[in-house]
């Protein structure tokens, strides 16, 4: 079954600081993982995806086969950063446009 | 284009009572999603259909929950009897088979069941 882990309910920086929201999944084959993001009084919206290899308002996220995680980066973090993030993975024995989301993590970057 | 349409923004009802959410999804997207998200759970996958059929119904939490989509253009979510636990902000997301597998999302329906 396919299964996305985000150990961190809130992570607090403050600006400049680096930030690095983890993300661990479960699935036997070859996953497509997302980042989705929800900024206050906006709608769930597509960050970045594996695939692409992008670097999207300065995160980027990095598959990890052996480690299955697709943590999401950031060097600087910026106030407008703060957000609600969700990892998310596609892919699996119920069909490859599933998508299974993980809790989310809060990120709160103070000034 | 407007973008994934959900209604009501916001309801609040009384346990019992029936609920009814509804959305529109993006013209010519062939796959709609119903996401429920809660502060302990995250978001919840309940029913995903394609061409209007629905594929994956297991994240129904039980037979209280219908959905339904009569044609490529509206879909409901259905509660009835509504519960306190149910209450939660419910996401409506619409795909293109052809776009590349990412989800658009509607602003959600946020439901309080008293």
């Amino acid at each position: 079954a396919q299964r996305v882990t985000q150990p961190e309910k809130l992570l607090s920086v403050f600006k400049g600081a680096p930030v690095e929201l983890k993300c661990n999944y479960s699935y036997s084959g070859s996953p497509e993982l997302f980042w989705y993001v929800q900024y206050s009084r906006q709608r769930l919206q597509l960050l970045l995806r594996h695939i692409s290899r992008e670097s999207i308002k300065g995160f980027t996220a990095d598959l990890n086969k052996g480690e299955t995680s697709f943590h999401l980066k950031k060097p600087f973090a910026q106030e407008e950063d703060s957000a609600m993030y969700y990892c998310a993975l596609s892919g699996g024995n119920t069909g490859f446009q599933k998508l299974v989301f993980g809790t989310g993590t809060r990120l709160l970057v103070s000034p | 284009d407007a973008g994934v349409i959900q209604s009501p923004r916001h309801e609040v009802t009384e346990m019992g009572q029936e609920v009814t959410l509804r959305c529109k999804p993006i013209s010519g997207h062939d796959y709609l999603f119903w996401y429920r998200q809660t502060m302990m759970r995250g978001l919840e996958l309940l029913i995903y259909f394609n061409n209007n059929v629905p594929i994956d119904d297991s994240g129904m939490p039980e037979d209280r929950f219908s959905a339904k989509m009569p044609n490529a253009s509206f879909s409901t979510l259905k509660i009835q009897p509504s519960e306190p636990r149910d209450s939660a902000v419910y996401f409506c997301a619409s795909m293109q088979s052809s776009g590349a597998n990412v989800l658009t999302f509607g602003a959600g329906s946020r439901l309080t069941v008293l």
